[in-house]
């Protein structure tokens, strides 16, 4: 069966420190990733999205990186967080074409 | 750019009573797809109702049902019968061609016993 893993679900950071967010999806090759962010209260802003190994598109160009090391493997990370890092971040995927999203269970940061 | 707009931040209804949620959205495109998901308060996020563009008919999903108005660019969610459970928030969101899912602000649904 096809399924997505997100972790960690809860993740307490200081200003300043690394991130890294990982995102696995099992049972299908070649899916569009995504990496979604939640402020509280608010609808869903798409941050990076990436359609193969290597190939990400960008839309939040702020102090956040995106990377995919492999096909199913989707890593959102930065170098040093801000405040307004906070948030929920959610990992989807689409299996190309079918025009279906499912989304991880999310992880909830919080940057003290 | 595609917009999706939610015009009701909070709506609330009867348990067993119908509720309708509003979306329009914005596009040149002609085929595209829209949807609605559910966020409960575990924040999974819950895909709720899909509908193509290139289809007439609307889309039906047990009690969930869609008004789909392309030519007035709408995109109304319709639940039968609430349930306790529906109480959530609500999401419409488009895809077009360029991979992008785009989400409306929200509505969130409360559901009164």
């Amino acid at each position: 069966s096809q399924t997505i893993h997100q972790w960690p679900a809860t993740l307490v950071q200081p200003v300043g420190s690394p991130l890294s967010l990982e995102c696995t999806v099992e049972g299908t090759s070649n899916p569009n990733l995504y990496w979604y962010r939640q402020a509280a209260g608010r609808g869903l802003q798409l941050l990076f999205y990436s359609v193969g190994i290597g190939q990400i598109s960008s839309e939040v160009p702020q102090n956040l990186s995106a990377s995919r090391p492999q096909d199913r493997q989707f890593i959102l990370s930065s170098k040093k967080l801000l405040l307004s890092d906070s948030g929920f971040y959610l990992c989807a995927w689409e299996v190309t074409g079918t025009y279906g999203y499912t989304f991880g269970s999310g992880t909830r940061l919080t940057v003290v | 750019a595609q917009t999706v707009t939610q015009s009701q931040p909070e709506m609330s209804v009867q348990e067993a009573e119908t509720v309708t949620l509003s979306c329009t959205y914005d596009t040149s495109e002609s085929d595209y797809y829209l949807f609605w998901y559910k966020q409960p308060p575990s924040r999974q996020m819950i895909l709720v109702i899909r509908q193509e563009a290139y289809k007439q008919q609307n889309a039906t999903e047990n009690r969930f049902s869609v008004n789909f108005q392309k030519a007035a660019k709408s995109f109304s969610l319709k639940i039968s019968d609430s349930q306790l459970g529906d109480a959530a928030m609500y999401f419409c969101a488009y895809r077009g061609s360029n991979y992008k899912l785009t989400f409306g602000k929200g509505t969130l649904l409360t559901v009164n016993p």
